[in-house]
């Protein structure tokens, strides 16, 4: 049964630095990997989709690897904003084509 | 309205009692999903459908569940006899393609049962 983890559980940094979020799955038969933002109370807005076949994809200030043999990938954010304050999510597209979640990790950007 | 809308935003109701949940998708996507996510958790899948029918409702906890989604656009999440561990935001997606393309999900309706 696939399993997807995330560290840290939570994340404080001042403004304007770089960090990176890590995701870990255990089945590495996998379609996508998807990176996501929450911000409370509101819906999911998709950051970064990597193919299984893909090693990284970048947006702007966002870079996500994935190492599908690992079972890993990384989301970094690079000078770091209050506005990039939220829970980041990953979640793998399984053989099933059922979306499998972690947990999250909830970033405060201090100004 | 380019965007998933789900209706209501927030639904109080009391144990035992019936709820519909209802989403409508981004306009020409055929994929739709159904979500459940509970506070300090990442979601859990329940059910999708490519057009009309449910291609997967594998993650529906029980048969209380049910979902339907008749025209192959709007969808709607039955709830019967409501319990108390049923409170979770219930989050909608759609998708042009349901085996790659990215999922686009709507703001959730919070339910909560009382």
């Amino acid at each position: 049964k696939q399993e997807v983890t995330q560290i840290p559980a939570a994340l404080s940094v001042p403004e304007g630095e770089n960090l990176v979020l890590n995701c870990s799955f255990t089945d590495s038969a996998i379609y996508n990997l998807q990176w996501f933002r929450q911000d409370p109370g509101k819906g999911l807005t998709s950051l970064l989709l990597i193919q299984s076949s893909q090693r990284e994809q970048t947006s702007g200030r966002l870079n996500a690897s994935l190492d599908k043999s690992s079972g890993r990938s990384t989301l970094y954010i690079a000078a770091s904003q209050p506005g990039d304050s939220a829970t980041y999510l990953c979640a793998v597209l399984d053989s099933n084509y059922q979306l499998i979640w972690g947990a999250g990790t909830k970033l405060i950007i201090k100004p | 309205g380019a965007g998933v809308s789900q209706t209501p935003s927030n639904k109080v109701t009391e144990k035992g009692k019936y709820v519909e949940l209802r989403c409508d998708p981004i306009s020409g996507h055929t994929a739709l999903y159904w979500y459940r996510q509970s506070l300090g958790q990442g979601p859990e899948f329940l059910i999708y459908f490519q057009g009309t029918g449910a291609a997967d409702d594998s993650g529906l906890p029980n048969d209380r569940f049910f979902a339907v989604r008749p025209e192959g656009s709007v969808s709607t999440l039955k709830i019967q006899r409501t319990e108390r561990g049923d409170s979770a935001v219930y989050l909608c997606a759609s998708s042009s393609d349901y085996s790659t393309d990215t999922q686009y999900f709507g703001p959730g309706t919070r339910l909560t049962v009382l």
